[in-house]
């Protein structure tokens, strides 16, 4: 079982509807990043966050650290958030040292 | 502000031989991390370097080394290329712990 588990793996949706990502992990986090990558490779921060919620735009970023769970939420989506969307948890190590590990993604399609 | 930079875009060498890419950190940021993402996979983190010293490795051989320069600019080098280095690799940046902002990557291609 992969410390970082990401569902669904695929997601296809119509354009303006509302949208879901889960992460779930099993190890302890100082924090969780979620990633947008387009086809290409090119890979943009969309959040981190440690606690709570953050929003930016029609993204919404979710975590409970009880639960171990996080939700990444895209309101009236757009064929343009089309990407793979990664979930990353930061862990914690001794002094300065953390590990990073990558949920395996979730294929986003949104069609017009 | 550029954002992180990476040199080469692309680059093909042959098994056996030995590759170096370069990347610079967007301004203000003093980490450097590097990651390694085979086709259909996600990114696996191979090293990062902080203060011009490795600071973290995660589970690659030693034919993975890097570098970090005054500046905060990293290289990562890869000698005796197998066929399984073929990916994309990305770098990353951020101040210390902070939010980490990746590159476009370099696709290694080896034949």
């Amino acid at each position: 079982k992969n410390e970082v588990e990401q569902s669904p793996q695929n997601l296809t949706a119509q354009e303006g509807e509302f949208i879901t990502i889960n992460c779930s992990y099993s190890v302890g986090i100082s924090a969780l990043h979620w990633l947008q990558q387009h086809p290409g490779g090119g890979i943009v921060s969309l959040f981190m966050l440690s606690s709570g919620k953050k929003k930016h735009g029609r993204l919404i970023a979710t975590i409970n650290i009880q639960e171990k769970h996080s939700s990444l939420h895209i309101t009236a989506s757009h064929p343009r958030d089309s990407a793979v969307y990664i979930c990353v948890c930061r862990g914690w190590g001794g002094g300065s040292n953390y590990k990073l590990t990558f949920g395996k993604g979730t294929l986003l399609t949104v069609n017009p | 502000d550029a954002g992180v930079t990476q040199s080469p875009t692309h680059l093909i060498k042959t098994r056996g031989q030995q590759v170096t890419l370069r990347c610079s950190p967007k301004s203000g940021h003093d980490t450097v991390s590097w990651y390694q993402q085979a086709l259909g996979q996600g990114p696996q983190f191979i090293f990062q370097y902080y203060e011009e010293e490795e600071r973290q490795r995660g589970n690659f051989p030693d034919r993975f080394s890097g570098h970090q320069f005054p500046n905060y600019s990293s290289e990562l080098n890869v000698n005796a290329l197998l066929l399984g280095d073929s990916a994309l690799y990305l770098c990353a940046s951020s101040l210390g712990l902070g939010e980490q902002f990746f590159g476009p990557g370099t696709r290694l291609t080896v034949l």
